[in-house]
């Protein structure tokens, strides 16, 4: 079975800082991974993903993961944090292309002024 | 126009009431879903359908029944409803190489 994990629930950053969110994953197969971001009473949009492509993959709005297969992780980050970054950003795996997705539990992104 | 729209966006109901939440999709994928978000933001699939046939069923309780009239449609019914039913319902369907499209969601209130 496939899981993901997501380090901190909560993440507080001032504007114009990095933004880093961590994400964990485990998969018997070589996984398709995704960050979606939820913004408050919206549906998820999707950031970025990774389809066993390039290991560096960039996303919208300024962010990009790394796939690490070593360390079987696939952290998101943004150089410099704005306020319109405040939202719900998930992790997701998923064993092929059309199959369901299994999301992590989710980081609280605050961004300070 | 919208790529995958869910009606209601909010849903209040008594406990025992029988609700269905419709699902329309523009994209012409084949893959659509259920997924249920609780009151903490955890994400779970509950059904998923393609082409009209139900391949995915996770362990959800049988007052839950998913009906695809054509596969750009996918709704959910559901009967007797309780109180912890009440959550967070997106909908979403899938693209070339895996990537979902949500819905902007259900917010269901069982009182």
């Amino acid at each position: 079975a496939q899981s993901v994990t997501q380090l901190g629930s909560h993440v507080s950053v001032s504007e114009g800082a990095l933004v880093l969110l961590r994400c964990n994953y485990s998969s018997s197969v070589p996984p398709y991974l995704f960050w979606y971001v939820q913004y408050p009473n919206q549906g998820l949009q999707l950031l970025l993903k990774y389809t066993s492509a390039a290991t560096l993959v960039k996303g919208i709005n300024g962010f990009e993961a790394e796939f690490k297969k070593s360390e079987t992780s696939f952290h998101l980050t943004k150089p410099s944090a704005h306020m319109s970054d405040a939202a719900e950003y998930f992790c997701a795996v998923s064993k092929a292309a059309g199959n369901k997705l299994t999301f992590g539990g989710g980081t609280r992104v605050l961004v300070k002024p | 126009d919208t790529a995958v729209s869910q009606t209601p966006k909010y849903l209040v109901t008594q406990m025992g009431n029988d609700k269905s939440i419709k699902c329309e999709q523009n994209l012409g994928h084949d893959t659509m879903y259920w997924y249920k978000q609780d009151s903490k933001k955890f994400l779970k699939i509950m059904f998923s359908y393609n082409n009209k046939e139900l391949i995915i069923n996770e362990t959800v309780p049988n007052r839950f029944s998913p009906k695809s009239p054509d596969k750009a449609h996918l709704n959910l019914h559901i009967n007797s409803l309780e109180l912890g039913d009440s959550a967070v319902y997106f909908c979403a369907s899938n693209g070339q190489l895996n990537e979902a499209f949500f819905g902007q969601g259900t917010r269901l209130t069982v009182v």
